[in-house]
């Protein structure tokens, strides 16, 4: 079985810094790695994904993040953030390959953008 | 493109009345679905998957139920809900031959009372 754990329930950072929310994952097989963000009563939009290649992966709102095997984390980055950029963000897992059954989250970090 | 959609956008019942909950894909055929629950301050947790017409799996017992009446229709119910069914209810879509992307609905906010 896989699980993730999010460090950081709530991350308050001010408008512009940079901020990074941390992910790391437990796993004995080859996993597939997902960030959403979930604004107010809202469902989740992927950010990004690592499937393979690349470690570092870009994603959409100037997000990405890095995957590191040997430390299992899939840390999030925004060099600059914005007043918009106010939700809440899971990361996750699945098994790598074919298959169905579904995602394994984080309980989520709650980013605060204080102006 | 695809769409999923989730209805009731909320809804909320008193303890002990029966709950069904609709989700339905556009755009898409044969997809995988998911159903799963965001309590208040925790993560998401997979209630059922299916992988075809009338095909469920279970993830955690409950006195929930899960039904796939049509390629693109996956409905959540109960007989009897309890307080603790309290929550908000994501459906989800995936293309069917792998485990890359799942794709949310806007979600049910669900308040038993």
């Amino acid at each position: 079985a896989q699980s993730v754990t999010q460090l950081d329930s709530q991350v308050p950072v001010f408008e512009e810094a940079p901020v990074e929310l941390r992910c790391n994952y437990s796993s004995s097989v080859s996993v597939y790695l997902f960030w959403y963000v979930q604004y107010p009563n809202q469902g989740l939009q992927l950010l990004l994904k690592y499937l393979s290649g690349s470690t570092l992966v870009k994603g959409i709102n100037g997000f990405e993040a890095e995957f590191n095997k040997s430390q299992t984390s899939f840390h999030l980055r925004k060099p600059s953030v914005h007043i918009s950029d106010t939700a809440e963000y899971f990361c996750a897992v699945s098994v790598a390959g074919g298959g169905a059954d579904g995602l394994t989250f984080g309980k989520g970090t709650h980013l605060i953008i204080q102006p | 493109s695809q769409t999923i959609h989730q209805w009731p956008a909320t809804l909320v019942q008193p303890v002990g009345s029966p709950l069904s909950l609709e989700c339905t894909v556009e755009g898409t055929s044969n997809p995988n679905l998911y159903w799963y629950r965001q309590a208040a301050g925790r993560g998401l947790q997979l209630l059922f998957y299916s992988v075809g017409i009338g095909q469920i799996s279970s993830e955690v017992p409950q006195n929930l139920s899960a039904s796939r009446p049509q390629d693109r229709q996956f409905i959540l119910s109960s007989k009897k809900l309890l307080l603790s069914d309290s929550g908000f209810y994501l459906c989800a879509w995936s293309v069917s031959w792998g485990r890359e992307t799942q794709y949310f609905g806007p979600g049910t906010r669900l308040l038993v009372l």
